[in-house]
Order: structure tokens, then sequence, then C-alpha cells
């Protein structure tokens, strides 16, 4: 089954230090997503992509953080100025479109720690 | 998108069947119904979804009632492997970048 990769696994960095998580998502898909889950907490939406632009973001995401889409295979979310409560495991996500029956493929994660 | 409702946790024996019930009462009339499964430390997986009656994989099945108000995710003969966090979610599966929004899950524990 095609695979969304992320790079790195772990990111420890300082707080107000940027950040940048990679994402390469499947090769056909058109979407792209953004999610993180805070350690014993739920899965919340960050950002949705599309089109080379940005279709859906929920109220985390602010200013500090921004999506590109650089060249035709990575997917990169970037948090300018890190902080505590930014920890958590950062997921990338993709499908293939936004019609019938498409299911979302995630990747394995990158576990940011902000210290 | 339909708020839902599951249990926050089960239990079960490995060898048994599960059925983790989920409610949707303002599930629209082009929602459909999508299971995810998710392990410590990694991304939710797709198992299964429909949109009415019954749905059949080689993982699970999903019983949908006439009303479509509720769904049930069966999980025949459990394994130790198969605990993790189940999320049941509800949304248009049509239009452009259509969100996910999870819910808090069902975390299943299965043992010996």
């Amino acid at each position: 089954e095609p695979e969304v990769t992320q790079t790195p696994s772990h990111q420890v960095t300082q707080m107000g230090q940027e950040v940048i998580l990679r994402c390469v998502p499947i090769s056909n898909h058109l979407y792209f997503y953004w999610y993180r889950q805070i350690l014993g907490q739920k899965v919340e939406f960050l950002v949705s992509f599309y089109n080379n632009e940005i279709s859906e973001k929920s109220e985390i995401f602010d200013d500090q953080f921004s999506v590109e889409r650089p060249d035709g295979s990575n997917f990169t979310l970037k948090i300018r100025s890190t902080k505590l409560e930014d920890s958590a495991m950062y997921f990338c996500a993709s499908r293939r479109d936004g019609g019938t029956n498409e299911k979302l493929f995630f990747g394995s994660g990158t576990q940011l720690s902000v210290l | 998108l339909a708020k839902t409702t599951q249990p926050i946790s089960m239990d079960s024996y490995e060898g048994q069947e599960v059925n983790i019930t989920c409610s949707h009462n303002n599930i629209a009339t082009n929602d459909y119904i999508t299971w995810y499964q998710q392990f410590p430390s990694q991304g939710p997986r797709f198992i299964i979804q429909g949109y009415k009656t019954k749905v059949t994989n080689e993982v699970a099945s999903l019983f949908i009632p006439a009303d479509r108000k509720s769904s049930t995710l069966s999980l025949p003969r459990v394994s130790l492997s198969d605990t993790a966090v189940y999320y049941c979610l509800v949304g248009e599966r049509a239009g452009t970048a259509s969100k996910l929004t999870f819910g808090t899950g069902t975390r299943l524990q299965v043992t010996l």
C-alpha cells in the first residue's frame, strides 16, 4: 500500500526557534493536510491544502504556522517561533481527491519537542 | 460536521468479537461514516467506510441502521494487536479539501 512519508521522526528544538516538518504525500494525491496530537489527547485538524493554496484552517493554525508545497513532491509545515505548547505529534495526511469514497492516508508523524 | 459519541474505552479478551457503537444523531444526508484505527505513536489508519446497511472488508464489518443515527464497528475474533484507539468520523466525502474531525475515540484493550 502507498505511504505518506514524514521526516524527521523526532525533532527537538528550543523555544523561539523555527522548525520545518516535512512530508512526502502519496504521488497521485491532490489534497494535503496537517493534523497534530498532543500527548494523550485527540487528533486535531490544523490545515488543508489544495491546488497550491490553503483550503481551510483551524484556530490552532495562527500566524506562526505556514504550509508550502515547494516542489512537486514535498509538503511542509513551518512553525516560525515555537512555543512550549507546540510540543506534539504532527501528522501529515493526503487523499487522492475530495470526492467519492476517498480515504485519508496518514504518515507516521513527527514528534516535536519544544524545550 | 456531525458530532459523534462513542464509548471512551472497552476491554476484550483475545478471540472475542468486539462491537463498538458510535452515535451520530445529527448526521446529514450526504454524510458518510468512516472508522479509523490508531496505534500509539502512529498516524490513524483507515479501517472501513459506509453509508447505509452493512459493509464488510477483510478487517471489519460496519453496521448502519436505516435511520443512520448510529453505526457499529464489528471486529471479529480480536487479537492482542487490535489494541488501539478507534475513531468514528462522520462527514461529507465530496467537496474540495473536506476535513475530518476526530473525536476522543474508543480505546480498545485486548488481553489474553
